[in-house]
């Protein structure tokens, strides 16, 4: 099984700044990475596919990159309804998820 | 709009079985694989269960397998979790996701899941 693991478990950011998160995985996954927003009592929302495609409506302040191993989602400016949980996923072979990172307001 | 709607959940036993359902509109469901997800209550997303557009490949977390069936009615639109041998470690919410596409294998779409409690 691989093994994703998220950092740090907790991020706190003032809005108008940046976040970086981080994601690596046990072995390499080529380019099959997604990160997913969770917020409270809601299903997660896909972000960002293929490592460093946005999906469908995902303003332009979200970024993805990285392969292989080593993943890296960047929200260039921070805005209120950014504030969550985000999870990163390999689905190089079937699929497994990070345990998450809070993403909270400094 | 394209949607995913999950129902079945709800308390039961240990020991005990239920079945989930999740009733896919908007978009052609037989050409899409579908998944369920869970999430125990404060901790992260698992993967449960995978199923390919015709149920010829289907997958399961080890820690599901043997007891938990995934299966899908195309005809009716709709994807199935039947759960036996319940634990209390099942106790989550359970999501159906879809999967993108050829070129989207994540899932693009989620619905907004059903509580599962298994407790005495």
């Amino acid at each position: 099984e691989i093994v994703m693991t998220q950092s740090p478990a907790t991020l706190s950011v003032s809005p108008g700044e940046r976040a970086t998160l981080s994601c690596r995985a046990s072995q390499s996954v080529s380019s099959n990475l997604a990160w997913y927003q969770q917020k409270p009592g809601q299903a997660p929302r896909l972000l960002i596919y293929g490592a460093s495609t946005r999906a469908t409506g995902i303003p332009a302040r979200f970024s993805g990159s990285g392969s292989g191993t080593e993943f890296t989602l960047t929200i260039s400016s921070l805005q209120s309804e950014d504030f969550a949980v985000y999870y990163c996923q390999q689905y190089n072979n079937r699929y497994t998820f990070g345990q998450g990172t809070k993403l909270e307001i400094k | 709009e394209v949607q995913l709607v999950e129902s079945g959940g709800g308390l039961v036993k240990p020991g005990g079985s239920l079945r989930l359902s999740c009733a896919a509109s908007g978009f052609t469901f037989s050409s899409y694989s579908m998944n369920w997800v869970r999430q125990a209550p404060g901790k992260g997303l698992e993967w449960v269960s995978s199923i390919s557009s015709s149920s010829s490949y289907i997958y399961y977390a080890d820690s599901v397998k043997g007891r938990f069936t995934i299966s899908r009615d195309n005809a009716k639109n709709s994807l199935y979790l039947q759960m036996n041998s319940l634990r209390a470690e099942d106790t989550a919410v359970y999501y159906c996701a879809r999967v993108g596409g050829s070129y989207l294998l994540a899932f693009d779409i989620w619905g907004q899941g059903t509580m599962v409690t298994v407790s005495s």
